[in-house]
């Protein structure tokens, strides 16, 4: 068990519809990342959170927004869903300090979209 | 522009036999080199990184990864296969000490009874 929690497991919607994925990190951990895993693109990076700022953000579209809480939860938002958004997203949590670039996978949230 | 390769989609290998995966950077500086392993239907776990010293990094499951500047290589190794073993590997390279990760393509690794 990694200590950091994804809700839900499994979300299953409709085309055009909104959902909000939630993660809980490790205790103490400051930094948050989303990504997305597909069969077709692999591991993409969408955004990094620290300590409630935005750090830096990849391959994150439009539709699709998030933020840290000051309780250092983690929600991203995916709006105007699409066929193409169906894909594992995965969130992540690490130390600030003394971190040296491990990050502590959740088990993800796999999102069907019909 | 920094980034990872890794050459090989999949990786078949009977048990008991060694295992190589293969990943290969491009970086400037110094680079801050990873394994991460994932378990079909789980998130990725950390295996092991590579930040300075001696070039042999041991991990967890026993696996061991050789970091070779001159070929800019992070190969990840194992003596002898598990079944267990069976999983999707990643290299990630560190970028800008900002703890943000560049992620190879994933190679999948079967092995074989």
């Amino acid at each position: 068990d990694s200590g950091v929690t994804q809700t839900p497991k499994h979300l299953i919607t409709a085309t055009g519809q909104r959902v909000t994925l939630r993660c809980s990190p490790r205790s103490g951990d400051l930094s948050v990342y989303w990504y997305q895993q597909s069969l077709d693109q692999g591991l993409q990076f969408l955004i990094h959170y620290y300590n409630g700022e935005e750090r830096a953000k990849g391959n994150i579209l439009e539709r699709f927004s998030a933020q840290q809480f000051p309780d250092l939860h983690s929600e991203l938002n995916l709006s105007s869903l699409e066929l193409g958004d169906s894909a594992l997203y995965f969130c992540a949590s690490s130390p600030r300090d003394g971190g040296t670039g491990i990050q502590y996978f959740g088990a993800g949230t796999r999102l069907s979209v019909l | 522009a920094q980034s990872v390769a890794q050459p090989e989609d999949q990786v078949n290998v009977a048990e008991g036999n060694p295992l190589t995966v293969k990943c290969t950077y491009s970086v400037s500086g110094n680079p801050y080199l990873f394994w991460y392993v994932q378990y079909p239907n789980r998130g990725l776990q950390f295996l092991l990184k590579y930040i300075t010293g001696d070039n042999l990094v041991k991990g967890s499951y026993g696996f061991e990864a050789e970091f070779n500047k001159s070929q800019t290589s992070f190969h990840l190794k194992k003596p002898s296969a598990l079944v267990s073993d069976s999983a999707l590997y990643f290299c990630a390279v560190e970028k800008d000490s900002n703890y943000q990760l560049i992620w190879g393509a994933g190679t999948k690794l079967i092995i074989k009874p």
